[in-house]
C-alpha cells in the first residue's frame, strides 16, 4: 500500500509557466515535507509544513490537514527547476519518512 | 559542518558478500534513518534510530541489520548481498520530531 500519493509523475512545462504538483495521505502525520532531487544528485529539503503555507522565492507549499492534501507551487518556472520532487510524509516516533514517488519536473526555455 | 556523510559513494560486491555502509553526521542529530531508492518505487524506509542504543526496523529490512553505538554513526550491515538489493541508498538524519531532514549524497551499490 502507498500511503503518500503524488500527482502527476512526470510534468513537462514552458519556461515561465506557474507548475503545480500535488501530494495526498492516508496516514497521521507529523509533518509534510517537500524535497528536490537533480540527476545523479542528492535529496534536498524544500519545505517542512504542519499547516497553513510556506514561501521560499518562487516555491510556495500548502497544506490542508482536514483533507490530507499539500500543494507545492513553482510560479514562473526556469529550466533550473528541472528536477525531480518529492513529497513525503515524516511520522513518530523517529521522524521516520514515508515518500511519495516522485514528479519528474522539466522546464523547457 | 560537514552535515550528514555517505561511504562510499560506489560499490560492486558479489551475490553473498557482505559490507557495511557508512553514515556519519556532525549536527548532533538524535534521529537517524536508513533508505533504499528504486525506480517505480521511490524511496523506501530500511531502518531508523531514536538515539544510541534505540533502533527499529522500516518497510524493507530485510537483509539488512543496523546498530547505533554512537550519536553520530549509524552504519547499515548488509548480511549477504543479493541483486535484489541493488539500488541507491540515502541516510538521513533530524534533530527531532517536526523538524527538518538532512539528507547524506547517497551510495550506489550494485550486487551481481
Amino acid at each position: 500500500k502507498n500511503e503518500v500519493e503524488q500527482s502527476p509523475q512526470n510534468l513537462t512545462a514552458q519556461e515561465g509557466e506557474f507548475i503545480t504538483i500535488n501530494c495526498s495521505y492516508s496516514v497521521g502525520i507529523s509533518a509534510l515535507h517537500w524535497l528536490q532531487q537533480h540527476p545523479g544528485g542528492g535529496i534536498v529539503s524544500l519545505f517542512m509544513l504542519s499547516s497553513g503555507k510556506k514561501k521560499h522565492g518562487r516555491l510556495i507549499a500548502t497544506i490542508n490537514i482536514q483533507e490530507k492534501h499539500s500543494s507545492l507551487h513553482i510560479t514562473a518556472s526556469h529550466p533550473r527547476d528541472s528536477a525531480v520532487y518529492i513529497c513525503a510524509a515524516s511520522l513518530a516516533p523517529g521522524n521516520q519518512f514515508y515518500f511519495g514517488t516522485g514528479t519528474s519536473l522539466t522546464v523547457i526555455p | 559542518n560537514a552535515g550528514v556523510t555517505q561511504t562510499p559513494k560506489f560499490q560492486v560486491l558479489k551475490t553473498g558478500q557482505s559490507m557495511t555502509l557508512q553514515c556519519a553526521q556532525d549536527m548532533n542529530h538524535e534521529y537517524m534513518s536508513w533508505y533504499r531508492q528504486d525506480p517505480g518505487m521511490g524511496l523506501r524506509l530500511i531502518h531508523y534510530s531514536v538515539g544510541a542504543g534505540i533502533t527499529d526496523q522500516g518497510e524493507v529490512p530485510n537483509g539488512y541489520n543496523v546498530s547505533r553505538s554512537t550519536t553520530e554513526d549509524f552504519p547499515l550491515r548488509l548480511l549477504s548481498a543479493a541483486p535484489s538489493q541493488t539500488s541507491v541508498y540515502f541516510c538521513a538524519s533530524s534533530y527531532s520530531i517536526n523538524t527538518e531532514a538532512f539528507f547524506g549524497q547517497g551510495t550506489r551499490l550494485t550486487v551481481v
